[in-house]
C-alpha cells in the first residue's frame, strides 16, 4: 500500500519559532510538493522538488524554505513561523514517468502559531 | 490568474439520492484534470484523471465527464451512500514553458445523511 506519511498530525507553535515539518513517501517518486489549504481557497503551492537536490518556488514561497537531500524526504521549514502561516500544510509526492500521473498525498499536518 | 472554481461549495443529501457537482476552469492551456476525494482526518485520494475532450469515467457509482472546450468537469455519484460524505477537489493541470502546474478548486464538501 502506497503511502505519504507527515511527521504530526497536530502542531502548537509560537511567533519566532524555526518549523520543521516532515514528508517521507514510500513509492520512490521523483516529485514532492507541498501545499496549504485555508478555508475559502484552493490549495496553495508553497515549493515542489522535481528530484532529489532539487526546489522550485511555488505560488507562495515567501516565509518558507525546503529541503531534499534524500528521494523519499522532503522538509518544509518556517524560518520564523508567524501567525499567518497557521494553516493545514499538505505534503504529496508523484512519479514522474508519465505526464498524467496523479499526486499522492499525505494525511496533512494542521500548524497553529501562537 | 488562473481560477478553478467548484459548484456548489457544500451540499447535503439523503441516502439514495444522485448528486453532481461541477469544476470550471480555464479552456486555453489544458492538460489533464484530476478528481480527488478527501475525507474528513484522512489523504486526499485520486478518483480520475481526465485528459481528452467527452472523456467519461466511472469508478463504482461514480462517474466524471469532461468538456475542455468550454472548460468544466462534472462529477456524478449515484445512490449516495454515507460512505461517500468528503470533500471533492478538482485540479486543473496547465502546461507552462515545459513545468506542469496544478490548480486546486476550493471543493465541494458532500455530507450524505443516513
Amino acid at each position: 500500500d502506497v503511502k505519504v506519511t507527515q511527521s504530526s498530525r497536530y502542531l502548537v507553535k509560537r511567533t519566532g519559532e524555526k518549523v520543521f515539518l516532515e514528508c517521507v513517501q514510500d513509492m520512490d517518486h521523483e516529485n514532492m510538493f507541498w501545499y496549504r489549504q485555508d478555508p475559502g481557497l484552493g490549495l496553495r503551492l508553497i515549493y515542489f522538488s522535481y528530484d532529489v537536490k532539487m526546489k522550485e518556488k511555488g505560488d507562495i514561497p515567501e516565509g518558507y524554505s525546503v529541503s531534499r537531500e534524500k528521494k523519499e524526504r522532503f522538509s518544509l521549514i518556517l524560518e520564523s513561523a508567524s501567525t499567518n502561516q497557521t494553516s493545514m500544510y499538505l505534503c504529496a509526492s508523484r512519479h514522474s514517468g508519465f505526464d498524467y500521473n496523479e499526486q499522492f498525498f499525505g494525511p496533512g499536518t494542521r500548524l497553529t502559531v501562537l | 490568474i488562473l481560477n478553478v472554481e467548484q459548484s456548489p461549495q457544500s451540499l447535503h443529501v439523503q441516502e439514495g439520492d444522485s448528486t453532481n457537482f461541477t469544476c470550471s476552469f480555464p479552456s486555453s492551456n489544458f492538460y489533464a484534470l484530476h478528481w480527488y476525494r478527501w475525507e474528513t482526518a484522512k489523504s486526499p485520494e485520486a478518483l480520475f484523471v481526465m485528459t481528452l475532450n467527452g472523456d467519461e469515467k466511472k469508478k463504482g457509482r461514480i462517474s466524471a465527464t469532461l468538456n475542455t472546450k468550454e472548460g468544466y468537469s462534472y462529477l456524478y455519484i449515484k445512490g449516495s451512500q454515507p460512505e461517500d460524505s468528503a470533500t471533492y477537489l478538482c485540479a486543473f493541470c496547465t502546461t507552462t514553458s515545459g513545468t506542469y502546474k496544478y490548480i486546486f478548486g476550493t471543493g465541494t464538501r458532500l455530507k450524505v445523511l443516513a
